[in-house]
């Protein structure tokens, strides 16, 4: 079964950078786009960023742009988030989703991880 | 493209009719879905194009609209469709979500 498991989040001071990462399994990974979409407490869902299966075609929210990179290594089955100049309002839980419509499109989020909490806080 | 959803919150008994309605600041034709989310869950994809539901998803869950203005809609409230329901839209980046309806027994 489709599997999408996050990690990489914690603690982090205002400034700082951090790496998220996503373990796929249970389906051709290299095949799907991929997403991150984040919650801040107590709050609602954010787009943050998708990548194109073949990592040749990527888009950021303006919230992001220039501070977060999105990448995959489809040796691995892993999706990742780069996320540097971290902000008080970038904490949240950060999950990875599976794009439904394939390799080089948007449109829903069939899958989804658990989520990791990354908390910007000094 | 911004998202609003109606109510913010709801209270319904066991076997009611519930109904969100969710709006999009532009013409957005049938690029929407719908979500659930559960307390300290991850959401769950519900409908698709407005009004396909995904496999799986009990048929008390329905969707409707197009254009502008959309409707959610569960045929009889049961105790496990506690959750907060998302639209989305992808009719263009940024995907974007509405603020969320919070329903409760």
């Amino acid at each position: 079964q489709v599997q999408l498991v996050e990690s990489g989040g914690g603690v982090v001071q205002p400034g700082r950078s951090l790496r998220l990462s996503c373990a796929a399994s249970g389906f051709a990974f290299s095949a799907y786009g991929m997403h991150w979409v984040r919650q801040a407490p107590g709050k609602g869902l954010e787009w943050v960023a998708v990548l194109w299966y073949d990592g040749s075609n990527e888009n950021y929210a303006d919230s992001v742009k220039g501070r977060f990179t999105i990448s995959r290594d489809n040796s691995k089955n892993t999706l990742y988030l780069q996320m540097n100049s971290l902000r008080a309002d970038d904490t949240a839980v950060y999950y990875c989703a599976r794009e439904s419509c394939g390799g080089d499109c948007y449109q829903d989020f069939d899958y989804w991880g658990q989520g990791t909490l990354v908390t910007v806080s000094s | 493209i911004q998202m609003t959803q109606s109510p913010s919150s709801l209270s319904a008994s066991v076997g009611d009719r519930v109904t969100i309605t969710c709006q999009a600041s532009q013409h957005i034709s049938n690029f929407l879905n719908w979500y659930q989310q559960k307390p300290g869950k991850a959401p769950n994809l519900l409908i698709y194009d407005a009004s396909d539901l995904e496999t799986g998803v009990p048929s008390r869950f329905s969707g409707s609209g197009s254009g502008t203005e959309f409707t959610f809609t569960i045929s009889s409230l049961q105790p496990e469709d506690i959750a907060t329901y998302y639209c989305q839209q992808y009719e263009s980046l940024p995907l974007t979500f509405g603020p969320g309806t919070k329903v409760d027994i």
